[in-house]
C-alpha cells in the first residue's frame, strides 16, 4: 500500500516561476525524503528531512515537514526546463522501507 | 563512488516463461530494496534485505516472485512463470542504515507479451 500522496498530480509552469508540491502521509516518520524522476530513468535523490525539523534547504530546493499534519511540501524556486521530471515523496519508519506516493509530474516550459 | 548496478535494463519476455533480475548495491550498504513501478505510478516495495536476511517481503507475490540476497552484497529477483501484469520497472535500492538516503538504481524494464 502507498504511504504518501503527492499533491497536485500535475503542474505545468513557467520558467522563472517557482513549483509547489505536497505530501501527505499516513502514520509516524522518522523521515521523509524528496525524489525526483526522469522520465525513463531511475529515482534521483533530493533531500531528506527527519521527524525533528521542520524545514530544510538544498540549492533552489526548500522543504517542511508539519508532524502534527502529516504533511510536507517541496518547493522548487526559479524554475527550469531541467527541472522537468515526476517528483514523489516517501515516508520512512524507523528500520522499514521507503514508501512512496504517486507523484507530481512537473512540466516546466521555456 | 560507484552507484547501484542493476542489469538488464531492458527485458522482453513472453509470458509464463521466467525472468531474473541482478543488483550490485552500494559497498558497504547493509539495506536493500526491490521495488516495482509501473507506468505512471510510484515505485512499490517488494521486498527489503538486511545484510542477507529479509526483513519485509508482505508484498512479494510469493506464488511467482522470488529474491535472494547471497552474502549479503549482490541480489536477485526472479519472476517465474511471468504474467501480462508484471510488465513494469524493476527497481533496486540501497542504503547505509535505515535513517540515510537510500541511492537507486537504473532500473530494468520488464516488457511482458
Amino acid at each position: 500500500s502507498q504511504q504518501g500522496e503527492e499533491d497536485p498530480q500535475a503542474l505545468s509552469i513557467q520558467e522563472g516561476e517557482n513549483a509547489t508540491m505536497n505530501c501527505s502521509y499516513k502514520t509516524s516518520i522518522n523521515n521523509l525524503q524528496w525524489y525526483r524522476q526522469n522520465s525513463g530513468r531511475g529515482l534521483v535523490h533530493l533531500i531528506l528531512i527527519r521527524s525533528n525539523e521542520r524545514e530544510k534547504h538544498s540549492g533552489r530546493l526548500r522543504v517542511t515537514l508539519d508532524t502534527s499534519k502529516k504533511s510536507s511540501s517541496l518547493l522548487i524556486t526559479a524554475s527550469r526546463a531541467a527541472d522537468t521530471a515526476s517528483y514523489f515523496c516517501a515516508s520512512n519508519q524507523a528500520g522499514t522501507a521507503l514508501i512512496f506516493g504517486k507523484g507530481t509530474t512537473l512540466s516546466v516550459s521555456s | 563512488e560507484a552507484g547501484v548496478a542493476q542489469s538488464p535494463r531492458y527485458k522482453i519476455i513472453e509470458k509464463r516463461q521466467s525472468v531474473a533480475f541482478w543488483c550490485n548495491p552500494i559497498s558497504g550498504h547493509a539495506t536493500l530494496y526491490w521495488y516495482q513501478q509501473i507506468l505512471g505510478q510510484g515505485p512499490k516495495l517488494l521486498i527489503q534485505f538486511q545484510n542477507n536476511g529479509v526483513v519485509d517481503d508482505s508484498q512479494l507475490p510469493k506464488d511467482r516472485f522470488s529474491a535472494e540476497r547471497l552474502k549479503g552484497v549482490d541480489s536477485t529477483l526472479k519472476i517465474q512463470p511471468a504474467k501480462l501484469e508484471d510488465s513494469a520497472v524493476y527497481l533496486c535500492a540501497s542504503r547505509l542504515t535505515a535513517d540515510t538516503e537510500a541511492f537507486f538504481g537504473q532500473g530494468t524494464r520488464l516488457t511482458v507479451v
